[in-house]
């Protein structure tokens, strides 16, 4: 699927170094999430956020934060990396109210 | 607590076979289920999404089917080709305002010739 650009695409970071995902959506899609996915699982829901505001949060701990920004794209930030974070971090835009997200291909994080 | 459960884990058919993939799930309230396709590494692709009404929806050799009343889906694969080997992630989606999804841990499926 195209629209929605994730960069970078691999990372390589050291326990305790915080790291910036960033996320560039399709114009108009105002609602964007954010999924990490160990390797072999399911994406696991970190949170939401609609119109630059967080309206919805997994179980993930407050070194996980995000941003999204007027331009539609958003950031992931990772605070005190662990070597657990190590994982496929996936966003996902859509235009609020409707079914259709839309993927980006995601950024492999690897923490050492 | 929302659950998608996805049957089986893994999954080894020969090329040209069919499969059918199952999932089954307890998010409520229900907006829709969607199933995508996911290369190795890569973000998931959409292949189907169905809401509530719906019971059969097809994409090319893929048909998925939804029944309601018993929370179950599945994803037939017709006719299977070596691009067809992926995972197959089923996503329900919850009513309201935050739309959140709920992933099923996903079906590996390996096409061999």
């Amino acid at each position: 699927e195209t629209g929605v650009t994730q960069s970078p695409t691999h990372l390589i970071k050291t326990r305790g170094q915080q790291v910036t995902l960033r996320c560039s959506s399709q114009s108009g899609h105002n609602t964007v999430s954010w999924y990490q996915q160990a390797l072999g699982q399911g994406p696991q829901f970190i949170f939401q956020y609609y119109r630059e505001e967080e309206n919805g949060r997994g179980n993930f701990p407050p070194r996980f934060s995000g941003l999204q920004f007027p331009n539609y794209s958003s950031e992931l930030n990772v605070n005190a990396l662990e070597l657990d974070d190590s994982a496929l971090y996936l966003c996902a835009s859509r235009i609020g109210g409707t079914y259709g997200y839309t993927f980006g291909s995601g950024t492999r994080l690897t923490v050492v | 607590k929302n659950q998608v459960e996805q049957s089986p884990q893994s999954l080894i058919i020969l090329e040209g076979k069919n499969c059918t993939l199952q999932c089954n799930y307890t998010v409520s309230p229900f907006s829709n289920l969607r199933w995508y396709k996911q290369d190795t590494g890569r973000g998931p692709v959409s292949l189907t999404i169905m809401t509530f009404s719906e019971n059969t929806k097809s994409n090319g050799r893929y048909t998925a089917t939804l029944d309601a009343d018993t929370k179950q889906s599945s994803l037939h694969i017709t006719a299977s080709q070596l691009s067809d080997s992926a995972s197959y992630i089923c996503v329900v989606s919850e009513g309201g305002a935050g739309n959140k999804l709920t992933f099923g841990g996903g079906t590996r499926v390996l096409v061999k010739p």
